[in-house]
């Protein structure tokens, strides 16, 4: 029954590859977000989607895309992978509106050799 | 822009001492105040929140207040235990448009010894 789910959890690859992290939430909210955390356990936000629908783009390069297929589920896709894109990236949801808490998966870690 | 700043880590205490991780913040608008903790290898948990000023959020034998005047949300617990070893994240948010974006700071580790 765990809420907000992230697969996988572990993600190794080459320079330049393609790869997806996929996320959902069982937990019936209308926001996700993916968060980047730095080596130095910076959290920073990506995207934010309520309702499937694009709502925070916070200047992430055109190689981040993420996916929305319904409510519950929040994807990303990375494009030609770079050694700075080395993470964990952190999906969560809310319900709709400030103040609400977020529920955090138990992140990606993404290693590029 | 929003942004939150907290004590420099890391934090070392013995067991059942006095814990304060200092958290300041500036907002355009009327935030919302979190703390959020993050044990080994997992996600973020959130720990407690207030949403207005003068609010205490508390949980787990933390307390924190929303102090607007100072614009601060200071994290105490009266008796650290080994468990509470951890990194520690205040964060704001702030309603309407941003959809509930959470501004961190920069996180506090924090190591409680026998």
């Amino acid at each position: 029954d765990t809420a907000v789910s992230q697969t996988p959890k572990y993600l190794v690859t080459q320079m330049g590859n393609d790869k997806s992290i996929k996320c959902e939430q069982n937990l019936g909210h209308d926001t996700m977000y993916w968060y980047k955390q730095d080596s130095k356990k910076f959290l920073k936000i990506m995207f934010s989607y309520n309702n499937k629908e694009l709502i925070i783009n916070e200047t992430v390069p055109n190689r981040f895309s993420p996916k929305s297929p319904d409510k519950a589920h929040l994807n990303l896709h990375i494009n030609s992978l770079e050694l700075g894109d080395s993470a964990v990236y952190f999906c969560a949801s809310s319900k709709e509106g400030g103040g609400q808490p977020q529920h955090f998966g138990d992140g990606t870690r993404l290693s590029i050799l | 822009g929003d942004s939150v700043t907290q004590m420099e880590g890391p934090v070392t205490l013995s067991e059942e001492a006095f814990l304060t991780i200092n958290c300041t913040y500036t907002a355009t608008g009327y935030p919302s105040l979190f703390w959020y903790v993050q044990y080994p290898g997992e996600g973020l948990q959130l720990l407690l929140k207030a949403t207005k000023a003068d609010d205490k959020g508390s949980n787990k034998g933390f307390e924190a207040t929303y102090r607007k005047e100072t614009t601060s949300f200071h994290l105490e617990k009266g008796s650290v235990q080994v468990s509470d070893s951890a990194v520690y994240f205040c964060a704001l948010t702030i309603g309407g448009t941003s959809y509930g974006k959470l501004t961190f700071g920069q996180g506090t580790i924090l190591t409680v010894h026998p």
